[in-house]
């Protein structure tokens, strides 16, 4: 069953850090990888979509990479704000017979301060 | 339009208690998702359909009832639940059952006494 390891759990950094979020799956069999954002009682919001073919992608601020053969990809994030304070959740998408499911992280809860 | 609503957005319940949570989306979206969140837990899948017929269950107890009535739409029917069923209950939605990005909507969050 594939397992989905977020490193660290938490982190507090001041305003202004570039930060790394980082995200390891047991089963390099994936289709694609998912960076969610979710705020404390919301919904997710999705951040990144990485097709297994591709080596990364950027938007904004963030930028996520995957390395299918080590089981890893990460998050980049830029110039960090307090608006960034937040959970963030990587999902690995299942593929044959776990079609249709996602394999989330625990999450690493990010606060960013003035 | 990539957005999916749930409704209603906080729900109290006593355990003998019959309710519904609803989800929807106008994106032509034909996969429908049910998660289940705990505090400090990553959202956890229950049910999943695909074309309006229900193409997983994760061996959800039975107190809680999917319907799919049409591709817009998707409930879950909740009977004689659990203190322990209190939860954050998340749709969402993709294009086909694949690898396609899943929306979230905003969750309803559910509390019974």
């Amino acid at each position: 069953k594939q397992e989905v390891t977020q490193i660290p759990a938490a982190l507090s950094v001041p305003e202004g850090e570039n930060l790394v979020l980082n995200c390891s799956f047991t089963d390099s069999a994936i289709y694609n990888l998912q960076w969610f954002r979710q705020d404390p009682g919301k919904g997710l919001t999705s951040l990144l979509l990485i097709q297994s073919s591709q080596r990364e992608q950027t938007s904004g601020r963030l930028n996520a990479s995957l390395d299918k053969s080590s089981g890893r990809s990460t998050l980049y994030i830029a110039a960090s704000q307090p608006g960034d304070s937040a959970t963030y959740l990587c999902a690995v998408y299942g593929r044959g017979s776990t079609l249709g499911r996602l394999y989330f992280g625990r999450g690493t809860q990010l606060t960013v301060w003035p | 339009d990539t957005e999916v609503t749930q409704t209603p957005k906080h729900l109290v319940m006593g355990m003998t208690n019959k309710k519904s949570l609803k989800c929807e989306q106008h994106m032509g979206h034909r996969a429908m998702y049910w998660y289940k969140q705990k505090a400090k837990k990553p959202p956890e899948l229950m049910f999943v359909y695909s074309y309006e017929k229900l193409s997983i269950n994760e061996s959800v107890p039975s107190r809680f009832s999917p319907e799919c009535p049409n591709s817009s739409l998707l409930n879950l029917h909740l009977h004689a639940l659990q203190p322990e069923d209190s939860a954050l209950y998340l749709c969402a939605s993709s294009q086909v059952l694949s690898t396609d990005t899943q929306y979230f909507g905003p969750g309803t969050r559910l509390t019974v006494l």
